[in-house]
């Protein structure tokens, strides 16, 4: 299965900067994942990136707030725009999985907003 | 998606075996029945996945009811470091292009040495 690395594994911001949270993919995929995790919370689908094509965002997600690249087959982006407090969360991104073995998620980045 | 019920938390001592079990009554007949755990300050780990039968792995067993409306997942022998989140999820498979996972709530399993 794919290995993702994701960076930073942290950050502290300011509210109304924007942070910008990489995923490298040691190999090619097609879908990419980004997911928020809120604190004490299980994880929500923010938005799905097929390269070549624009993100699929879920219910309660815009592109202003969350814009998301995907260059190529083996990366992808996602900023979180002008932050509040309310933003502080751990983000993750993960590849999608076959018929023979399941999804991969990179680390995570623990976002706190101040 | 279809949705997916566990016990908010379970314990359970080193080196016995652990039963975490999962209801998914509306199950479709395309849905594949996938297991991740989430340790603390770490991404969600792939467990297992089955469709119909019994599946075994080096990390667990996945035991698939003959109707499909539950599973249960088997560790044979937990030990601390199985402490975790554990997550059913039902993954709808068409062939074509994949869809995020829909996490719920989980199971968090406490392992006592």
């Amino acid at each position: 299965s794919a290995v993702i690395s994701q960076k930073p594994s942290r950050d502290i911001c300011q509210r109304g900067t924007s942070l910008t949270i990489q995923c490298q993919v040691d190999s090619q995929v097609t879908m990419m994942f980004w997911y928020r995790q809120q604190p004490g919370q299980s994880l929500t689908l923010i938005a799905t990136a097929n390269q070549g094509s624009e993100a699929t965002y879920e219910s309660g997600f815009v592109i202003d707030k969350f814009p998301i690249s995907r260059p190529n087959l083996t990366f992808s982006t996602l900023t979180v725009s002008n932050m509040s407090p309310e933003d502080s969360s751990i983000y993750l991104c993960s590849t999608d999985g076959t018929v023979w073995d399941g999804y991969t998620f990179g680390s995570g980045t623990r976002l706190t907003v101040v | 998606d279809a949705k997916t019920t566990q016990p908010n938390s379970m314990e359970s001592n080193e080196e016995e075996p652990v039963h975490l079990p999962c209801n998914h009554s509306t199950i479709s007949g395309t849905d594949y029945i996938h297991w991740y755990r989430q340790l603390p300050s770490q991404g969600p780990e792939y467990v297992i996945h089955g469709l119909t039968s019994n599946v075994n792995n080096r990390m667990a067993s996945l035991a698939i009811a003959e109707d499909r409306k539950s599973s249960t997942l088997i560790l044979h022998r937990a030990t601390l470091r199985d402490a975790a989140v554990y997550y059913c999820i039902l993954r709808g498979w068409s062939g074509g292009g994949a869809d995020g996972l829909t996490f719920g709530k989980g199971t968090h399993l406490i392992i006592q040495p």
